[in-house]
């Protein structure tokens, strides 16, 4: 059974700081792996979907990367701004099935 | 292309009522999920269609929870009696191979008092 996690639980930076965020996965077997943005009280945004024949993608002031053999993805935010506040969540595919992370609460002071 | 399109936004019943969410996928993708998604906590399946079949409903607590797919399009997941531990934001998303990733409706908020 894959299981995810993410680390840290919360984050609190000033504006115009790069944001990283962490994600493990137990099981490396996975078709991809997606990142996505979560606001308070509404639906999943995807944001990044790294295809396991991959090692990273980027759109915008956003990258994702993925190590397969370590069970690991990273999503680096840079030049973080206040509307990038909102629960980030990583999420990994094997079978079609979605296994999520528990996400990472990002706060960007002004 | 048109998203996931999710009904109500919000619910508010009493425990021990009945209620039931409406998901429509964007067209064309053969599979729909349903998830239960907690305060704090990341999505769980609850479960998954492969068009109007049922492929993985191991999570779904089927003395209380069903869930339909008519015709390979529209689905509808039903909760008979809630319970307080209901409460939570249901999603529902689609995919389709060739995208490959999945994408989500905006949920509904059930709250069970």
């Amino acid at each position: 059974k894959q299981e995810v996690t993410q680390i840290p639980a919360a984050l609190s930076v000033p504006e115009g700081e790069n944001l990283v965020l962490n994600c493990s996965f137990t099981d490396s077997a996975i078709y991809n792996l997606q990142w996505f943005r979560q606001d308070p009280g509404k639906g999943l945004t995807s944001l990044l979907l790294i295809q396991s024949s991959q090692r990273e993608q980027t759109s915008g002031r956003l990258n994702a990367s993925l190590d397969k053999s370590s069970g690991r993805s990273t999503l680096y935010i840079a030049a973080s701004q206040p509307g990038d506040s909102a629960t980030y969540l990583c999420a990994a595919s094997n079978d079609y099935k979605l296994s999520f992370g528990a996400g990472t609460t990002v706060t960007v002071r002004a | 292309e048109a998203g996931v399109a999710q009904s109500p936004r919000y619910k508010i019943i009493e425990k021990r009522q009945s209620v039931a969410f409406w998901c429509n996928p964007i067209s064309g993708h053969a599979t729909l999920y349903w998830y239960q998604q907690i305060l704090g906590q990341g999505p769980k399946l609850l479960i998954q269609f492969q068009n109007n079949g049922v492929v993985d409903d191991s999570q779904l607590p089927k003395d209380r929870f069903s869930a339909e797919r008519l015709k390979g399009v529209d689905s509808t997941l039903k909760i008979q009696p809630a319970k307080l531990e209901d409460s939570a934001v249901y999603l529902c998303a689609s995919s389709s191979p060739r995208s490959y990733g999945y994408t989500f409706g905006s949920g509904t908020r059930l709250t069970v008092v």
